[in-house]
């Protein structure tokens, strides 16, 4: 089941923030957030795991609530290289711990 | 290599015909997945290959795709007999290994089937 994304697209000014949502009907191992730049490779961000783990750039936060079967990723101060597709990719519990389903995209568009 | 390189990275070919696309890791990554993007979309599992391993062959669409990993190193997802709904970028992505997440992307190859 593909994770719903929230919102679909955002246009911001440099340096206001922004909250990017993700929501799966099942249950959820971990989540996986992923920057994309027209034309170019997905780029890691973030992981995070069932229990409160997290992997990532330490620029970048994200949370993720088990219960609700959601994440949401915070971009602060946003600059100008944060434009781009973002999507997250989960996985489910018990599930492989490599295969992702992953949403739609959010297109994030920060202007100066 | 520094990166994960896939090749071509366009190809447009004609309904019917085979293509082969090829995707070469991260020297020493022994993880290796191939997912399909297609026009607002979002990423589609195809495959993944760790090590020796059999191959998780689930994202599969149809029997027309396959995929080889030789050496444990480079390898080519071929798509038999291509038709209109194959149309799409390929993503080839390695990491260290399964139990080490964050993905390194190839910049995909797009296809598109005329």
């Amino acid at each position: 089941q593909q994770p719903v994304q929230s919102p679909q697209a955002v246009i911001l000014r440099e340096g206001e923030d922004a909250v990017i949502n993700c929501s799966s009907s099942k249950a959820l191992y971990s989540v996986h957030w992923y920057r994309q730049k027209h034309g170019e490779a997905p780029v890691f961000l973030m992981i995070l795991l069932k229990g409160g783990e997290q992997k990532g750039h330490e620029k970048i936060s994200a949370s993720f609530n088990e219960k609700k079967q959601q994440s949401s990723l915070y971009l602060t101060a946003s600059q100008l290289s944060y434009s781009g597709t973002h999507f997250c990719g989960t996985e489910n519990s018990g599930g492989s711990n490599y295969k992702l389903t992953f949403g739609k995209g959010t297109l994030l568009t920060v202007n100066p | 290599g520094a990166g994960v390189s896939q090749s071509p990275s366009n190809k447009v070919t004609e309904k019917g015909k085979d293509v082969e696309l090829r995707c070469d890791p991260i020297s020493g990554h022994t993880a290796l997945y191939w997912y399909r993007q297609s026009l607002g979309q979002g990423l589609e599992f195809l495959i993944y290959f760790q090590g020796n391993s059999a191959p998780d062959k689930s994202g599969l669409p149809s029997d027309r795709f396959s995929a080889e990993r030789t050496g444990g190193s480079v390898s080519t997802l071929t798509i038999q007999r291509t038709q209109q709904e194959d149309s799409a970028v390929y993503l080839c992505a390695s990491s260290p290994n399964a139990r080490d997440p964050g993905y390194t992307f190839g910049s995909g190859t797009r296809l598109t089937v005329v």
